[in-house]
């Protein structure tokens, strides 16, 4: 069974459009993520969840609203889809345990805006 | 502010050398460090972690070493193989999941065979 799993893993939109990604992780783990990887690899955090109240956002736009509905759920809504939101989306999760605290990720939704 | 960088982008080895990665970190408040691993299409994968109080961590084939003197990060794979082939993140947090994790921008590893 996959731990952290991602839909879909491909989007292809138009510029504009609305857009969701839904992340569903089955660790049991209280803290979800998502990161942004840009062309060039580079991972930067977006927002942290830790018992679905949000704990982390960083300098993202306000089109982006992630959504968590219980501990297990991460999903991330994106409106007005511009060309530079073109990016790999990563959901994540850990352990909300001291010295537990490595990332486990999902396998990534690669994002195209035209 | 803080940052986490690494040396070398690219990194090209022949099967069954030893290779080294490096990466330099700024933030000397920081507390927890973290190799990833990252196949091509899938998400970065955790290879071995070390925690301030610690200079060396081993684990199966990789070694990390940590320099506080001079905020420096390194991972060490050896005999590596053609499956070691990824893009390789050092990270850096203050150790609780409520600190941000900082990535480094990443070094790409090819194994020749």
């Amino acid at each position: 069974d996959t731990a952290v799993s991602q839909t879909p893993k491909y989007l292809v939109t138009q510029m504009g459009n609305d857009k969701s990604i839904k992340c569903e992780q089955n660790l049991g783990h209280d803290t979800m993520y998502w990161y942004k990887q840009d062309s060039k690899k580079f991972l930067k955090i977006m927002f942290s969840y830790n018992n679905k109240e949000l704990i982390i956002n960083e300098t993202v736009p306000n089109r982006f609203s992630p959504k968590s509905p219980d501990k297990a759920h991460l999903n991330l809504h994106i409106n007005s889809l511009e060309l530079g939101d073109s990016a790999v989306y990563f959901c994540a999760s850990s352990p909300d345990r001291a010295g537990e605290e490595k990332l486990f990720f999902g396998s990534g939704t690669q994002l195209s805006v035209l | 502010g803080e940052s986490v960088g690494l040396h070398l982008p690219t990194l090209s080895v022949q099967e069954g050398d030893n290779s080294i990665i490096n990466c330099a970190y700024s933030n000397s408040a920081s507390d927890y460090f973290i190799w990833y691993k990252q196949e091509s299409g899938k998400g970065p994968q955790f290879i071995i972690d070390i925690r301030s109080n610690m200079d060396k961590r081993q684990g199966q084939r990789v070694t990390v070493l940590l320099n506080k003197t001079v905020k420096h990060l390194s991972l060490q794979i050896a005999a590596t193989q053609p499956g070691d082939s990824a893009v390789y993140f050092c990270a850096e947090t203050g150790g609780t999941s409520y600190d941000k994790v900082i990535f480094g921008p990443g070094t790409s590893l090819s194994v020749i065979p």
